[in-house]
């Protein structure tokens, strides 16, 4: 089985500018969720997604914001980039949001300057 | 409200010798509880869980925690330490399968030869 996938490794952007993340879900599983880790800090939950709706949100403002795809794949927006918005993003995919079965993807490096 | 709190943000130890990172948790109810380990530039990858069926969780690579509710506590252990163990350590949180994670800071574990 694949495991969870996300696109592109590391991103440079500049202060106001819009980002989207990419993210393959584990085959068989439907859940996936987004997590945003600064540096020298633990992941801290963005949003959750399932069968294409949001599940859940953490305190994140609305310029966050998500899709899920037919086939359980993920995309995570973001807009008006702040330099805060700087860090590594994780993916992780589950089934049915069994949070036992999470599975993380290797993350995207997000650099705003 | 869940919190996690891991005390010491970076601990050292030698070679062979015993690793203990400290994880307590805040919760009105049972939780769910993990410890997630990364390694440089990478995702998270699960190391153990509680599931409630025993108080003595085992893991991978030789890890074990043991889920104190008296102390709301579920302290991470390794008898004999290995240079390949160098990485931060997480531990998290949640009241239902379903739901978020709740990360604590994580403890950096470095290990000398």
């Amino acid at each position: 089985e694949t495991g969870v996938t996300q696109s592109p490794t590391h991103l440079i952007k500049t202060r106001g500018q819009q980002v989207t993340l990419r993210c393959s879900s584990q085959s068989g599983h439907n859940t996936v969720s987004w997590y945003q880790q600064a540096l020298g800090q633990g992941p801290q939950f963005i949003f959750q997604y399932y069968r294409e709706e949001e599940n859940g949100r953490g305190n994140f403002p609305p310029r966050f914001s998500g899709l899920q795809f037919p086939n359980y794949s993920s995309e995570l927006n973001v807009n008006a980039l702040e330099l805060d918005d700087s860090a590594l993003y994780l993916c992780a995919s589950s089934l049915a949001g069994d949070v036992y079965g999470y599975t993380f993807g290797s993350g995207t490096r997000l650099t705003v300057v | 409200a869940q919190s996690v709190t891991q005390l010491g943000s970076h601990v050292s130890v030698s070679e062979g010798a015993l690793v203990l990172l400290r994880c307590n948790y805040s919760s009105s109810v049972p939780p769910y509880l993990f410890w997630y380990v990364q390694y440089p530039n990478q995702g998270l990858q699960l190391l153990l869980k509680y599931t409630s069926a025993a108080t003595l969780v085992k893991g991978i690579n030789g890890f074990e925690a043991e889920f104190k509710k008296s102390e709301t506590s579920f302290h991470l252990t390794k008898p004999s330490a290995h240079m390949s163990d160098a990485a931060e350590y997480f531990c998290a949180v949640t009241l239902n399968q379903g739901g978020k994670l709740i990360f604590g800071q994580g403890t950096e574990l470095s290990v000398k030869p």
